[in-house]
């Protein structure tokens, strides 16, 4: 069993729609939680830091920690074509930070 | 805006070749990382440098493959020879912290062919 599980897709949804996007993970060490977006042929960008359980919120997107259920989600509200990416979580203790597979995202117009 | 520079961007070299790759981190950082991301899947780490000193190379296939970063600054990593099953995206990344639960900058990756 793989430390970090993550759905693969491919997602596809409507422009505007409201996207949910998860991981779940078996390591209790983990606590540093991070959604990265990846285009195309381009490296991973840092879109979301989450420190232990809770929520947090930056513009159209919010990330949820569920320590208790070992489950994280980033939500994507009123969805664009432009966040048509692979979507990619991440997590560590302090020790290496463990990627999920990305889930490959596209919105159409 | 500082960004990770790699290069080259893609390169396709034959089985049994050797193949290098470079890397020039955000001004400062003193943290590097190679990552290997296979079509498909996350990045999975091959190497740590903080400074030029390797602190976890335990996932780096060392009979052929090989990094350094010998001013602490700049890196090389190296594969030789080269095999189908090393086809992949090789990434860097820096950050200005030690542990991985500093957020590190990726560059836009080499992208490794192997026929």
């Amino acid at each position: 069993q793989k430390e970090v599980e993550q759905d693969p897709g491919p997602l596809s949804v409507p422009e505007g729609a409201i996207v949910s996007l998860n991981c779940t993970y078996s390591n209790s060490a983990f606590q540093y939680f991070m959604w990265y977006r990846q285009y195309s042929r381009k490296g991973p960008e840092l879109l979301m830091y989450t420190y232990s359980s809770g929520n947090k919120e930056d513009g159209r997107f919010t990330a949820q920690v569920d320590k208790s259920s070992k489950y994280i989600s980033l939500f994507i509200r009123d969805s664009q074509p432009s966040d048509s990416a692979t979507y990619l979580c991440a997590m560590t203790g302090t020790d290496k930070l463990i990627f999920g597979t990305g889930t490959r995202l596209q919105v159409f117009p | 805006e500082a960004e990770v520079a790699q290069s080259p961007r893609y390169k396709i070299t034959e089985k049994s070749q050797a193949v290098a790759f470079w890397c020039d981190p955000i001004s400062g950082h003193a943290t590097l990382y190679w990552y290997r991301q296979i079509l498909g899947q996350g990045p999975e780490l091959l190497v740590q440098f903080q400074d030029e000193s390797v602190v976890d190379d335990s996932q780096l296939p060392k009979d052929r493959f090989s990094a350094e970063r010998l001013k602490g600054v700049d890196s090389t990593l190296k594969i030789q020879p080269a095999e189908l099953g090393d086809s992949a995206m090789y990434l860097c990344a820096s950050s200005h912290g030690w542990t991985a639960n500093t957020e590190a900058f990726f560059g836009q990756g080499t992208r490794l062919t192997v026929v």
